[in-house]
């Protein structure tokens, strides 16, 4: 049981190229999220999926676009990307996107936009 | 803008002391709280959530709730050099958006 696993670990893109992060959860998990962290500003919600088929806004959605593949995956890509760009990227699954419910972590990607 | 604020820190405690940890939010109707223990270039993992007013204990680790104060805290007992984190405090608001609101978290520092 692996949890949540992200793809890639670690990108450097020039700017304007394109990339997709990829998510996966072998948990069974109805609800998927993607967070970005910068210094000192905590995580901050791009997306979240709170279930198969469905994809919702977060606080910073401008930039991003997602995909909810099927139950298990979650995609998030940059079609340009930009030097604001440059965060780790979380992504996160919980059963339920509800109140009270815990929410499992990933890895994070490490992205560098030059 | 709903807001989850702490202090950034470090928090600088020796071992074997008692570390306070606090947070306070501004939405009123947020009705779940978490605290996320990260170690630095690791991702987030959960040390406690609470629901309810009062003092939930896990262990070293007691949250406290007063939503009357819109003030959540993470006590940790007995700290340990492996305490030695940034923790960060979560609230899940009550109607709306299920996601959660992440304060930018306080560094811990324990003392050998």
């Amino acid at each position: 049981n692996a949890g949540v696993t992200q793809t890639p670990k670690f990108q450097v893109l020039k700017t304007g190229q394109s990339m997709t992060l990829q998510c996966a959860q072998d948990m069974n998990h109805n609800s998927m999220y993607w967070y970005r962290q910068d210094p000192g500003m905590g995580l901050r919600l791009i997306y979240y999926s709170a279930s198969e088929g469905t994809t919702d806004k977060g606080e910073v959605p401008n930039g991003y676009n997602v995909s909810r593949l099927n139950k298990r995956e979650f995609s998030l890509r940059l079609e340009s990307a930009a030097p604001s760009q440059t965060s780790v990227y979380f992504c996160a699954s919980s059963v339920l996107a509800q109140v009270g419910e815990t929410q499992y972590f990933g890895p994070g990607t490490r992205l560098l936009v030059l | 803008q709903k807001e989850v604020e702490q202090n950034s820190g470090p928090l600088s405690v020796p071992e074997g002391a008692i570390a306070s940890l606090n947070c306070t939010y501004s939405d009123r109707g947020s009705q779940s709280f978490f605290w996320y223990r990260q170690y630095s270039g690791k991702s987030p993992e959960l040390i406690m959530s609470i629901y309810s007013n009062g003092d939930k204990e896990d262990g070293r680790f007691t949250a406290q709730l007063n939503k009357a104060s819109q003030y959540v805290s993470l006590l940790i007992r007995d700290s340990q050099p492996s305490d030695s984190a940034t923790y960060l405090c979560a609230v899940n608001e009550g109607t709306g958006r299920r996601a959660l609101t992440f304060g930018s978290g306080t560094r811990l520092q324990v003392q050998p």
